[in-house]
């Protein structure tokens, strides 16, 4: 069956501007996970939702981050006002239910100059 | 901070030697995941051993669990030029926290 995705692979975009990055995760996950990967560095905790269930954003690293999932599928990660240190990979992950393995999209590179 | 650590940072080995990387995790788990991930993109899963057992096999691959010494160990017997990748243990109840990976080359 088909894996989580995301969209875009790639993107570049110029500081101060607005990005929004997709996760389409596999179908019938109840948990979805955010992480980021900076170059040569480990996973970065992002955020977490479970079902209807209010998300865990104890791992947003600023205000300018934020994510919604929409109808307990796709999920969106908006970064307002992008600076440098933004750079990284981010990756999405969702799992059957909390705890359970979980499946990787293959990440989108952001690249802000 | 919450997150773990894994050790070695670093591995290189040769071809057929066997590689240990350790986790070691703070607070208490329902059970613990290995990932491994190439080229710096999508992570794929190894194996998950649950909390109540102690070690757990999957093809060349062996992983035990100390839960009093909060630290799990992946073994990867008669190592390929195809590990060559970063490790990484997940960990945790509620929340779940990656250790910082260990980095294993294998020298064909």
């Amino acid at each position: 069956g088909a894996g989580v995705s995301q969209s875009p692979s790639n993107k570049v975009t110029e500081k101060g501007k607005d990005v929004e990055l997709r996760c389409d995760p596999i179908s019938g996950h109840t948990a979805l996970y955010w992480y980021r990967q900076s170059l040569g560095q480990g996973l970065e905790f992002l955020i977490y939702f479970q079902g209807n269930s209010a998300p865990d954003k104890s791992g947003l690293p600023s205000d300018r981050f934020s994510a919604e999932r929409t109808g307990g599928s796709v999920s969106t990660l908006t970064i307002q006002r992008t600076q440098q240190e933004d750079s990284a990979v981010y990756l999405c992950a969702s799992s059957l239910g909390p705890g359970d393995t979980q499946y990787f999209g293959p990440g989108t590179r952001l690249t802000v100059l | 901070s919450q997150q773990g650590e894994e050790d070695p940072q670093a591995l290189s080995i040769q071809e057929g030697e066997n590689a240990t990387m350790n986790c070691s995790y703070k607070t208490s788990i329902n059970n613990l995941q290995w990932y491994r991930q190439n080229s710096g993109r999508g992570l794929v899963h190894l194996i998950l051993i649950r909390s109540n057992e102690r070690e757990k096999h999957s093809g060349r691959l062996r992983v035990t669990l100390d839960t009093s010494k909060k630290s799990s160990s992946l073994l990867i017997t008669a190592s390929r030029a195809a590990d060559t990748a970063s490790y990484f243990c997940l960990w945790g109840a509620q929340k779940l926290v990656f250790g910082q990976g260990t980095r294993l080359t294998i020298n064909p």
